[in-house]
């Protein structure tokens, strides 16, 4: 079936330092979205990705869908404490169902 | 506040019992997602309901039943309980399907 898998699992960085997290398919995705889930809560919609090779940014964070559409990022520029939390994508499956597979997640800390 | 309403918060029950998760999405939406999330995991789609019709399931298990009422809220059916179904049970809500999915508060499942 079809896989997401984020790298890296986990990241710490100093505040101020950048941030990237990598969500791989294993198959030609049709869009991508991004959530950040805050200990304790529930996931957030931050954003979706439909076009190859798109790039959209949202304040100090810039996302990129990659041109085969199989691969996506996203990079925090200059971390807060405020940016800790788990991101992760979801795909949405091809199989025409509509559902969203979500990537394993990468637990960001910041650490001030 | 994402407009989106889950209860119970919490629910403590024990091996073999039944319990009912509700939901009712943000006013408008049609689509509504089940998601499953234990202990540091990532999400695990269950399934999805657009305007009362089953859309999709994923891992979800035969124990395990939902479904979307006339007027939109849906409910997670869990029965025959076990203490790997302890987890977080996400609803999530959309305008429609492909689109950006708005999550409630969850609902906190431990079975004793």
């Amino acid at each position: 079936g079809q896989q997401v898998m984020q790298i890296p699992q986990y990241q710490h960085v100093q505040e101020g330092e950048d941030f990237t997290t990598y969500c791989n398919s294993s198959t030609t995705l049709s869009n991508i979205q991004w959530y950040k889930q805050r200990p304790g809560g529930h996931p957030v919609f931050l954003i979706q990705l439909v076009k190859s090779g798109e790039v959209k940014k949202q304040k100090r964070l810039t996302f990129q869908f990659g041109e085969a559409k199989k691969n996506s990022s996203l990079h925090i520029t200059a971390t807060q404490t405020t940016d800790v939390g788990t991101y992760f994508c979801a795909a949405l499956s091809t199989s025409g169902t509509y559902k969203y597979i979500f990537g394993t997640g990468t637990r960001l800390k910041v650490l001030a | 506040d994402s407009g989106v309403t889950q209860t119970p918060k919490h629910l403590i029950t024990a091996t073999g019992q039944r319990v009912t998760l509700r939901c009712s999405p943000r006013s408008g939406d049609l689509s509504v997602y089940w998601y499953q999330q234990s202990l540091d995991q990532g999400l695990q789609f269950l399934i999805h309901y657009y305007n009362g019709e089953e859309r999709a399931k994923g891992n979800i298990l035969e124990r395990f039943s939902a479904q979307q009422f006339p007027d939109l809220h849906s409910e997670l059916n869990l029965s025959s309980l076990e203490l790997g179904d302890s987890a977080l049970y996400f609803c999530a809500s959309s305008p429609g399907v492909n689109t950006e999915a708005f999550f409630g508060q969850g609902t906190r499942l431990t079975v004793v």
